[in-house]
Order: C-alpha cells, then sequence, then structure tokens
C-alpha cells in the first residue's frame, strides 16, 4: 500500500527563482490537498482539489502560487519569484473523499537564500 | 471560522505513565470532525485517532483514547502506557464546513525513560 510520496524532498533556491513541487496521493483518492508549515506552527490549508478541479483556496495563496492536479491524479505546487518568506515545510495530503481521514506525505522542504 | 487551540508548547511524561494533551477548538458548525496527528521529529504526520462530532462515545485506538466534550468544545488526547516512541509533536485539527483541516500550533510530547 502506496503512501502519499512527494518530490522532491528538499529544495534550496535563490530569491527570486521560480520552484515546482510534486505530490502524488494514494491510489484512487480524489482529494488532494497543499498545506505550508512554518517553524513551531502547525499546518496551514493553501488549497485542495476533488479530481481536477481545484475547489478551495486560502488567502494565503498569493498570486505567486499556482496548483495543478491534471486528470485527477498528481499534483504540482509552483511558487514563482520565491520570497524568503516562502521558506517552510509544503505538505501534501490525500483523501478518499469529503469527510474522510486526510493521509499526509513526507513534505517538501523549501529554503529561499 | 474556526479555531483550534492548544495551551501546551510542551509536556513530559515518564516512560509507561499516561499523559493528557489539552485542546479547545472553537466551530459555528453543527456537523465537523476532530483529530489528534502526530509528527515526529523530521518524519511524516500520521494521524492518530479521529472522532465524530456526532458521536457522543469518545475514540479510542490502543493505548490512545480522547476525552471529547462537545458543550465545553473540548478535545483532549489521553496516552496511556506512555513509550519512547511516543515523542513527537502533537497536532489536534478540526474539519467542519470546509474540507481543510484546521491545526492547533502543537504539543511537543518527551518521553523521558
Amino acid at each position: 500500500d502506496t503512501g502519499v510520496s512527494q518530490d522532491p524532498r528538499h529544495k534550496i533556491t535563490k530569491r527570486g527563482q521560480n520552484v515546482t513541487f510534486r505530490c502524488d496521493p494514494i491510489s484512487e483518492h480524489n482529494r488532494l490537498y497543499w498545506y505550508r508549515q512554518t517553524l513551531g506552527q502547525g499546518p496551514e490549508f493553501l488549497t485542495y482539489f476533488q479530481n481536477e478541479a481545484q475547489l478551495e483556496k486560502s488567502r494565503l495563496l498569493s498570486d505567486r502560487f499556482s496548483a495543478e492536479r491534471p486528470k485527477g491524479s498528481f499534483s504540482t505546487l509552483e511558487i514563482q519569484r520565491t520570497e524568503q518568506g516562502d521558506s517552510a515545510m509544503y505538505l501534501c495530503a490525500s483523501s478518499l473523499q469529503g469527510g474522510d481521514t486526510q493521509y499526509f506525505g513526507p513534505g517538501t522542504r523549501l529554503t529561499v537564500l | 471560522a474556526q479555531t483550534v487551540t492548544q495551551s501546551q508548547p510542551e509536556m513530559s511524561v515518564q516512560e509507561a505513565e499516561t499523559v493528557t494533551l489539552s485542546c479547545t477548538y472553537d466551530t459555528s458548525e453543527s456537523d465537523y470532525y476532530l483529530f489528534w496527528y502526530k509528527q515526529p521529529p523530521s518524519r511524516q504526520m500520521i494521524l492518530v485517532i479521529r472522532q465524530e462530532a456526532y458521536k457522543q462515545q469518545n475514540a479510542t485506538e490502543n493505548r490512545f483514547s480522547v476525552n471529547f466534550q462537545k458543550a465545553a468544545k473540548s478535545f483532549s488526547l489521553k496516552i496511556s502506557d506512555s513509550q519512547l516512541g511516543d515523542a513527537a509533536m502533537y497536532f489536534c485539527a478540526a474539519q467542519g464546513g470546509s474540507e481543510k483541516l484546521v491545526f492547533g500550533k502543537g504539543t511537543k510530547l518527551t518521553v523521558n525513560p
């Protein structure tokens, strides 16, 4: 039984560069969620998909952030023109359907220099 | 809007003893779910226990149990027979209305041998 996977696990980039993260959900899970976790805090919701449709976006998701889930399988989260404040752990989770338990991946740790 | 508050930034327990982690929440939803997640150092977040708000019976999972006080909006986690592997950050989370999870700031649990 394969869990949620994320790639890369770590990313170091310079301010102003673009970065893209990938999340592969548990097979057959139609919900996919993105959260951001900064040091000493709990995760904060960014956005979620039902299949390929993006149904909710947080105000945290500025216009520099974009997420996609083509074909309702894996998802990508892109951050354009990164800023130091974007440094965080980006977590992906998936669930079978709404209201079900969300299962988390290992996260991608982003460091913006 | 939902809020989740964990008032204990850190807790410690002796191996084999019992510890209780506190969580209070606020929501205007009548139908919601509550969760405890565990995040070991540098490892991914895993579900400890889940409670449906409409169920009066407190959820239990082996050594983990909750005390769900709906009127008081309290959702504490009790860990019995603590083990060294229980050492981690513990996050309380709520889900209702929207599919997003709203997390508290977490409680760092140390287990002393």
